[in-house]
């Protein structure tokens, strides 16, 4: 079975801090697929990222950041100087060969003035 | 272009009721799939579809039916509504299961009293 933990159930920041949100997942397939996904307040699910596991290459896109990690099987997101905007819930999943997709519990980031 | 859309938005059921939740995708998709999301745990898998006819069960499927009978719909059926069943309903799709990322619909809000 494979299984997605994000430990930090809330983070709370002021504007323009960096914070990182943590995700460790388990499985026992060696091709799977790891995803973020962002559900701001209105409620609808938007996709961030997609990662296979042959590629362990960090990947920016502006403001946001991802670190991958095989050996302690985490998938690391980072919000560089963050914005009020960004306030929403995180979630971390994780597809393997079986084609289902597993999300963690997620994280609410709540960032202020 | 619509993606994918769901019927109702907010449905308020008594207990025993019978209902369709609907979902439609434009996008010519294989995969769909239906989540549950609840306070503190994230969205849970509940049945998906790899193409029309092929359905199978996710994580917590009891009280739940669907069928696929063309690429384009996969309906939600609750049998018999419970209060237990109170939850946010989100659609999915997908071009290659597990491989892509999915693409969520806006989500059904339903109570059961």
């Amino acid at each position: 079975a494979q299984k997605v933990t994000q430990a930090q159930t809330e983070i709370s920041v002021v504007e323009k801090e960096d914070v990182t949100l943590d995700c460790v997942y388990e499985t026992r397939d060696t091709t799977y697929y790891l995803f973020w996904y962002k559900q701001p307040p209105s409620g609808e699910l938007v996709f961030l990222i997609r990662r296979n596991s042959f590629d362990e290459q960090n990947e920016i896109s502006g403001r946001y950041s991802w670190n991958f990690q095989k050996s302690t099987s985490s998938f690391n997101f980072t919000i560089t100087a963050s914005q009020v905007v960004d306030s929403a819930v995180y979630f971390c999943a994780l597809s393997g060969t079986a084609s289902k997709l597993t999300f963690g519990t997620g994280t609410r980031l709540q960032v202020t003035l | 272009n619509a993606g994918v859309t769901q019927t109702p938005k907010f449905q308020v059921l008594k207990t025993g009721q019978s209902m369709t939740l609907q979902c439609a995708q434009d996008m010519n998709h294989e995969y769909m799939s239906w989540y549950r999301q609840d306070p503190g745990m994230g969205l849970r898998l509940i049945h998906y579809s790899v193409g029309a006819g092929i359905t199978d069960q996710g994580e917590v499927p009891n009280g739940y039916n669907v069928s696929r009978s063309t690429t384009e719909d996969f309906p939600l059926r609750l049998l018999s509504a419970a209060p237990s069943q109170t939850s946010v309903y989100f659609c999915a799709s997908s071009p290659l299961p597990g491989r892509y990322e999915q693409y969520f619909g806006p989500g059904t809000r339903l109570t059961v009293t």
